[in-house]
Parts: structure tokens; sequence; C-alpha cells
């Protein structure tokens, strides 16, 4: 039972231009929304979160959208550098028990210089 | 401060042996979690530890166990190791309810 999907197990964009990566969840319970990057023979490393009480979040060059009513976030970055060429992975908590996340499959993200 | 630490990285076991990975937290995180990455999908929650007790726990069967210690490191085992166990296992501390922090994992091939 995935809970938290990303549909695009791929996106690739031009250096300097937007990227848009999206995320759909089901449970109604999830409180708070993380999204992580990953590069190859590395952990997740932390790139910004959400809580559901608020529909944005922008930290520089990333903002993250939450659309309760549409169970739907998704993870802008721009403008796209090389460097954010990395699998980016939507993460979502419900705040019971032990607060444990819920990751999608993660979409690879190539920015073409 | 230092961050999440696991070992070994990488691990080659055999079907049907014992396998121990381990972890220290980051300085003051007291809750630490497993989680199993597969090959083309999202991490997917083992358990956790809060101060030495098991407080959640995802569908995995009980061969899958752990320990975390008073310094809050943590080791995951799992026994009568199955080809499907091959995978990338993660460690991530936190304290309180956010901040999760994720170690580099340990790649994990059962041949």
């Amino acid at each position: 039972d995935q809970q938290v999907k990303q549909n695009s197990p791929s996106l690739s964009v031009q250096e300097g231009r937007i990227s848009i990566l999206n995320c759909d969840y089901t449970n109604s319970m999830f409180d708070y929304f993380l999204w992580y990057k990953k590069y190859p023979a590395e952990g997740p490393t932390f790139l910004i979160s959400i809580s559901s009480i608020k529909d944005k979040n922008e930290d520089g060059r990333f903002t993250v959208f939450l659309n309760k009513s549409a169970k739907h976030l998704s993870l802008h970055i721009v403008p796209s550098q090389p460097g954010d060429s990395a699998v980016y992975f939507c993460a979502a908590r419900v705040q019971t028990g032990a607060n444990n996340l819920f990751f999608g499959t993660g979409t690879r993200l190539t920015v073409i210089p | 401060e230092t961050g999440v630490t696991q070992s070994p990285t990488h691990l080659i076991k055999t079907r049907g042996q014992q396998v121990t990975l381990r972890c220290s937290s980051q300085s003051g995180h007291n809750t630490v979690s497993w989680y199993q990455q597969a090959l083309g999908q999202g991490p997917q929650f083992i358990f956790q530890y809060y101060r030495e007790e098991e407080n959640g726990r995802g569908n995995f069967p009980p061969r899958f166990s752990g320990l975390q210690f008073p310094n809050y490191s943590s080791e995951l085992n799992v026994n009568a190791l199955e080809l499907d166990d091959s995978a990338l296992y993660l460690c991530a501390s936190r304290q309180g309810n956010y901040g999760y922090t994720f170690g580099s994992g340990t790649r994990l091939t059962v041949v």
C-alpha cells in the first residue's frame, strides 16, 4: 500500500529553467511533509519541509507547495542548476505512534547544462 | 556536531546467514529509526527506538530486530537472510518530532 506516490520516475530540465517535482498522498492523517535529495552512495539529505497547516514554504531556490484538498505537494526549484541533479524523495509523517516517515519512490532529476 | 554514521558501508552475505548493521546517532538525538531501501524504491520503515525501547515497527518480520544503547547508538540484526533482503539499509536519528537526519547507509547483498 503506497501511501506516498511520485508518478514521474525521471525529469530533465535545462539549466536556469524551473524544475517541478510532484508528489501525491492518500493518508489524510499526514501532518508534515519533507523533501529529500539523494546522491548515489549517500544517504538522503533533507531539503525542505512543510507543515499541513501551511500551503507554501520557501527556502532560497526551493519552494514547496501543499494542496491538502487534492492531497498533492510539489517542489519547485528555480533556477535549476547542474548540481541539483539527484534523486528527490517526497516523504510524509503521521503525528502518532513512532512519527515515522512514508516515502515515495523518488524522481531522478537531471539538469542539463 | 557529528552526523549519523553507519558501518559497514558494504556487506555481502550468504542466504541463511545473520547480519548486524551499526549506526551512531547524531549528537543529542535520542530517537533512531531504520529504513530499508530496495532498488528503485523509496525507503521503507523497519522500526524505531526511543531511549532503548522499540516504539514503532513497520511491516517487517520478526527476524528483523534491533537494539539501542545508552549512548543512543543502534544495531539492526537480520536473521535467516533471504535474497530479497538485499537493499540499502538506512539509519536516521532525530531529537523531538522533527529533524530526521540520515546516514549514508549500508549496502547489503545477499547471495
